[in-house]
């Protein structure tokens, strides 16, 4: 069965740090996807960035990327030059013929 | 992308009366629709997933006799909560499946409280 682990519940980063969210995820599929949602306090589910797993190149978008090890299935985002718009929950979804979703990860950005 | 209009965005309602939401999917036709039920600081949990002209299959322990799902177009997809009571309030999003896999668009979502 598919799952999908964010093992830190909460995290802090300073305002303009670096900060790198965790998610490792189980599956059997070979072609699959990887997503990062923010989702702020509106709740709205945004997407982050995306990654095809067939693709051995990180995927990047602005300040944000990721270490995607699939042999490991493992898939940590990273931000870089955080800013105070930046906080809010973070889950990491697998995605086959649906979606499963990490139980997410709070972001705070320290001023 | 995908663009996905969910409504209402939030609702209160009394405890035994019935809440339909709505999501229509604006650019794109949605042959299936996932519909998600997330409490507070918790995840996503998939409740059903929709199929145009079809039965909708529901995740087990989620009642279908309380939560009916009607796909009857492929733009349309509505999540009904009969008799609602106040563990139902929660906030319930829904999501298009595009192309062969689940995509990425997700409505607004609706916050529903039952008092």
């Amino acid at each position: 069965a598919q799952t999908v682990t964010q093992s830190q519940p909460e995290m802090s980063v300073q305002e303009a740090e670096t900060v790198t969210l965790s998610c490792t995820y189980d599956t059997s599929e070979s072609d699959y996807y990887l997503f990062w949602y923010k989702q702020p306090p509106s709740r709205q589910m945004i997407l982050v960035i995306r990654q095809e797993a067939y693709k051995q190149q990180n995927a990047t978008e602005n300040r944000f990327s990721v270490n995607f090890q699939k042999a490991a299935k493992s898939f940590s985002l990273k931000i870089s030059d955080s800013q105070l718009g930046d906080a809010a929950m973070y889950f990491c979804a697998y995605t086959g013929n649906q979606f499963y979703f990490g139980t997410g990860t709070s972001l705070t950005v320290i001023p | 992308g995908a663009v996905v209009s969910q409504h209402p965005s939030w609702v209160i309602c009394k405890s035994g009366t019935s809440v339909k939401i709505e999501c229509r999917s604006l650019d794109f036709q949605a042959t299936t629709m996932f519909w998600y039920r997330q409490f507070p600081k918790q995840s996503l949990m998939l409740m059903a997933t929709s199929n145009e002209g079809s039965k909708a299959t529901y995740e087990q322990g989620v009642e279908k006799d309380k939560f009916l799902i009607n796909h009857a177009s492929l733009t349309l997809s509505t999540l009904t909560v009969t008799s609602a009571h106040p563990e139902d309030s929660s906030f319930y999003i829904c999501s298009p499946k595009v192309g062969k896999r689940a995509e990425a668009f997700f409505g607004q979502g609706t916050r529903l409280t039952v008092v």
